[in-house]
């Protein structure tokens, strides 16, 4: 079964730098939700996105912005990269009237900040 | 403070022990409460969930929720090596929900 893609798996920068986080969600699912999890924490909620609008917003820092586009892809741009941003990014995705706990999540984009 | 807490471990057992992963919350409004897997490098991925207080119970797994207490718990019974993981709890209302920081299992063969 298709799962939750996101794009790139793995992604160095250098500090100052932008980067741009994909995430394709399972066909028919229009709720993509952003997670950010630090080395040994837990994932924290950063912005929600239904049906190509924002949704719900968390801790996410005002040097991102996020979009969710027609075909439902998201994507997580990133800019003044600093070295706290290192980290794993998850993306999630749920179906039509269902709730966020209910998301399937991908595998993750690893952010190394240097 | 956060929302939910929770011991970080790390637990080791032998094979065919049973575990209890616990958890404790302060908002009484949450009323979803949820249990997650995540392995090493991957997403987290549900394993049950919880509407309100009572237990369910899923093959070896078991969801315990106490609202009076505000507090969680997972068990597994006849642990496999297999299940060593990170396991999180979390809980929501409405849209949003927090995570737990997650237990570090280790289910030694």
């Amino acid at each position: 079964a298709a799962g939750v893609i996101q794009s790139p798996r793995h992604l160095i920068k250098e500090k100052r730098e932008t980067a741009t986080l994909k995430c394709y969600p399972i066909p028919r699912h229009d709720t993509v939700y952003w997670y950010q999890q630090g080395p040994g924490q837990d994932p924290q909620f950063l912005i929600s996105f239904y049906e190509k609008m924002q949704s719900d917003k968390g801790s996410i820092p005002d040097r991102f912005s996020a979009q969710q586009f027609s075909d439902y892809h998201s994507e997580l741009n990133m800019s003044s990269l600093e070295l706290g941003d290192s980290a794993l990014y998850f993306c999630a995705s749920s179906p039509r009237g269902g709730q966020a706990f209910e998301a399937f999540f991908g595998q993750g984009t690893r952010l190394t900040v240097v | 403070q956060k929302e939910v807490e929770q011991d970080p471990g790390p637990l080791s057992v032998p094979e065919g022990a049973i575990v209890s992963l616990n958890c404790t919350y302060s908002n009484s409004a949450f009323q979803y409460f949820m249990w997650y897997r995540q392995y090493s490098r991957k997403g987290p991925e549900l394993l049950m969930y919880t509407y309100s207080s009572g237990n369910k119970e899923d093959g070896r797994f078991t969801a315990q929720v106490d609202k009076s207490s505000k507090y969680i718990s997972l068990f597994i019974r006849d642990s496999q090596p297999s299940d060593s993981a990170t396991y999180l709890c979390a809980i929501a209302t409405g849209n949003q929900f927090y995570f737990g920081t997650g237990t570090s299992l280790t289910v030694i063969p």
